[in-house]
């Protein structure tokens, strides 16, 4: 089956570009997601097939898809955006696969 | 804007069948391209997919957990169900219901959630 790697921590200062990266075989050739989730509260859809943000989200969130690694970028971090961020992508054998999990944290 | 509503026993004893319903409002489960799905998260931990299924009856689960896992879509009450049999406690897990509009490769994302309820196998 297939395994979406994430770092396990990213700090950002506020206002300063966090970038958090997603790692899986030929991941590049498949389209990915990310999903925020804050303590004690369901994920939320941040970007689909790569680089789509569904309506609602912040245009600070971006993402991007390349080669072995899918990266989702914000710009300009709000104290706000604290919190998990998991990748997602779809594989033909073990269909729908989540990311290990970053915890974002704004210094 | 569709809303999911997970519902169920929080208890479960091992060797059991887990069994949950979400309850779908604010939309139809009997839309052309939606799937509905199950994902779940041990506490602390990462996301897992359980399985999705259309209200057509097409379905798709997890390869490790396909041999447990049943999703069924009652469209005449406009929720889907979730059973899970001879669960341990290695199932103990927060259990979302999810919305996602087409599959494989034009998979859209889970863009709605339920609220998520807490299942925990004990004797």
């Amino acid at each position: 089956s297939s395994e979406l790697t994430q770092p396990p921590s990213v700090s950002v200062s506020p206002g300063q570009t966090a970038s958090i990266t997603c790692s899986g075989d030929k991941l590049g050739n498949k389209y990915a997601c990310w999903y925020q989730q804050k303590p004690g509260q369901s994920p939320i859809l941040l970007i689909y097939q790569d680089d789509k943000r569904p309506s609602g989200i912040p245009e600070r969130f971006s993402g991007s898809n390349s080669g072995s690694t899918a990266t989702l970028t914000i710009s300009g971090t709000q104290p706000m955006d604290e919190a998990d961020y998991f990748c997602q992508a779809w594989d033909s054998s073990s269909n729908y696969v989540f990311g290990t999990g970053t915890t974002v944290t704004v210094l | 804007q569709l809303q999911l509503q997970e519902s169920g026993p929080g208890l479960v004893k091992p060797s059991e069948t887990l069994s949950l319903t979400c309850a779908v409002s604010g939309g139809s489960i009997s839309t052309n391209s939606y799937f509905w799905g199950w994902i779940r998260q041990p506490p602390g931990r990462g996301l897992e997919w359980i399985g999705s299924m259309s209200y057509t009856g097409s379905s798709y689960y997890n390869p490790s957990l396909k041999s447990r896992v049943t999703i069924s879509v009652d469209t005449s009450k406009n929720q889907f169900s979730l059973k899970l049999s001879s669960v341990t406690v290695a199932d103990t897990a927060i259990y979302y219901c999810a919305s996602h509009r087409y599959s494989g490769y034009d998979f859209q994302g889970f863009a709605s959630w339920g609220q998520g309820t807490l299942v925990t196998v004990s004797s």
